[in-house]
């Protein structure tokens, strides 16, 4: 069955530039979630999406991130006037929601700020 | 404050050489912990969830258990295509945490 997808899986882009990546979650799933990796890392959470709820955006680093959700099913993550300190694999997934807590990730696109 | 603390951050082992990786926790109200494996460049996959203390999960050469305060993932008799990143994570009431990992490299 299909998973959770992301694209594209790697950007490079030139400091001050903005970005969006994209993630399809897996169909059904209410709840999305947005993660940071640096090289080495663990995983930083960003911003979760819940059905219709307001998001939660406890994670996000600064206010040039913002992610959207559109139709409860896709998402963009958006980073304005990037900085080579964003540069990491941006994680997205995806849950079942209710009492079920798995998190099925997508690939991740890497992104490269030089 | 919740927290998750993977040990140890790296573990190389002989093929067929037994270990196992440590998952600590300190959260309030748990309501899962979950291992995933990450493989270089890929995404987590998701490996198991634990519940309630006591309970215990296998896969093919991996185990993982569960007590009140970590958990550990055991792997018996590991080959090659085991190495890869194991984390760890834990639901709790408000959050999910996830630990830092550990990078097991299986030599032939």
């Amino acid at each position: 069955g299909a998973g959770v997808s992301q694209s594209p899986s790697n950007k490079v882009t030139e400091k001050g530039k903005d970005v969006e990546l994209r993630c399809d979650p897996i169909s059904g799933h209410t709840a999305l979630y947005w993660y940071r990796q640096s090289l080495g890392q663990g995983l930083e959470f960003l911003i979760y999406f819940q059905g219709n709820s307001a998001p939660d955006k406890s994670g996000l680093p600064s206010d040039r991130f913002s992610a959207e959700r559109t139709g409860g099913s896709v998402s963009t993550l958006t980073i304005q006037r990037t900085q080579q300190e964003d540069s990491a694999v941006y994680l997205c997934a995806s849950r079942r929601g209710g009492s079920s807590y798995e998190q099925y990730f997508g690939p991740g696109t890497r992104l490269t700020v030089t | 404050e919740d927290q998750v603390t993977q040990s140890p951050e790296a573990l190389r082992l002989q093929e067929g050489e037994s270990s196992s990786l440590n998952c600590s926790y300190t959260v309030s109200g748990l309501r899962g912990l979950f291992w995933y494996r990450q493989d270089p460049g890929k995404g987590p996959e998701f490996l198991f969830t634990l519940y309630s203390a006591g309970e215990e999960k296998e896969k093919e050469r991996l185990k993982a258990t569960l007590t009140k305060k970590e958990s550990f993932l055991h792997i018996t008799a590991p080959k090659p295509e085991d190495s890869a990143t194991y984390l760890c994570a834990v639901q709790a009431d408000n959050d999910m945490r996830f630990g830092a990992g550990t990078r097991l490299t299986v030599k032939p």
